[in-house]
């Protein structure tokens, strides 16, 4: 069974980074698209980005080019998020997804991870 | 990018009663080497992370109900629950994955009236 495992919440001061990390255990690592979809409080799901390990080029939505960097370590089954130049308006959930049989389709998910941005 | 637009915003309907939401994507996500249409349905319940249903706009996702269901093709999509229940109260997203850049409709609150 496929799990994925979310670090753990974050509180970050105005124009500071967070990195944050989803390990993969249950099934193979490199050949699934890692997803990386915000919710911010009481608001729609955003896709960011995503990237497929044995590829390793990211993909990201034009509204976080330049903002967000996602990579993926394939020794540790582990994917990252990195969002930088934080804002209050970054405050939100923050999802990895994994797809399965259809490329896109995401199928498995984390648990989240609360990003709080707040001086 | 693709912009997919749901509509309506939210709706209630009485139990046993069919729900349906329709999905608008701003240009058409079927792909013609194959005949399949990228786009997916996922419903997402408070304090949980989505859950997939539906994928290439109608294949239904193993051990989802089949009261679900979904229709469509090219930029008009429907996502229709036949028989509400109580447990399907939920917000439904429809996502575009044509492109190598995702994105997901605003979402669709669905409630018992």
């Amino acid at each position: 069974q496929v799990q994925l495992v979310q670090s753990g919440a974050e509180v970050k001061k105005p124009g500071s980074s967070v990195k944050v990390s989803c390990k993969a255990s249950g099934g193979t690592f490199s050949s699934y698209a890692f997803s990386w979809v915000r919710q911010a409080p009481g608001q729609g799901l955003e896709w960011m980005g995503g990237i497929i390990p044995i590829f390793g080029t990211a993909n990201y939505a034009q509204k976080f080019q330049g903002r967000v960097t996602i990579t993926a370590d394939e020794s540790t089954s582990t994917a990252y998020m990195e969002l930088s130049s934080l804002r209050s308006e970054d405050t939100a959930v923050y999802y990895c997804g994994r797809d399965y049989l259809v490329r896109g389709a995401i199928r498995y998910w984390g648990q989240g991870t609360l990003v709080t941005v707040s001086s | 990018d693709i912009v997919m637009t749901q509509s309506p915003d939210s709706l209630a309907v009485s139990l046993g009663e069919r729900a349906t939401i329709n999905c608008k994507s701003s240009q058409s996500v079927l792909y013609s080497s194959n005949n399949k249409n990228y786009l997916a349905w996922y419903q997402q319940k408070p304090g949980q992370p989505p859950k997939l249903l539906i994928y290439w706009a109608s294949t239904r996702e193993s051990g989802v109900p089949d009261r679900f269901s979904g229709s469509g093709s090219g930029t008009d999509f429907a996502l229709t629950i036949t028989s509400l229940q109580a447990e399907d109260v939920a917000v439904y997203y429809c996502q575009q994955y044509y492109t190598t850049m995702w994105t997901f409709g605003q979402g669709t609150k669905v409630e018992i009236k």
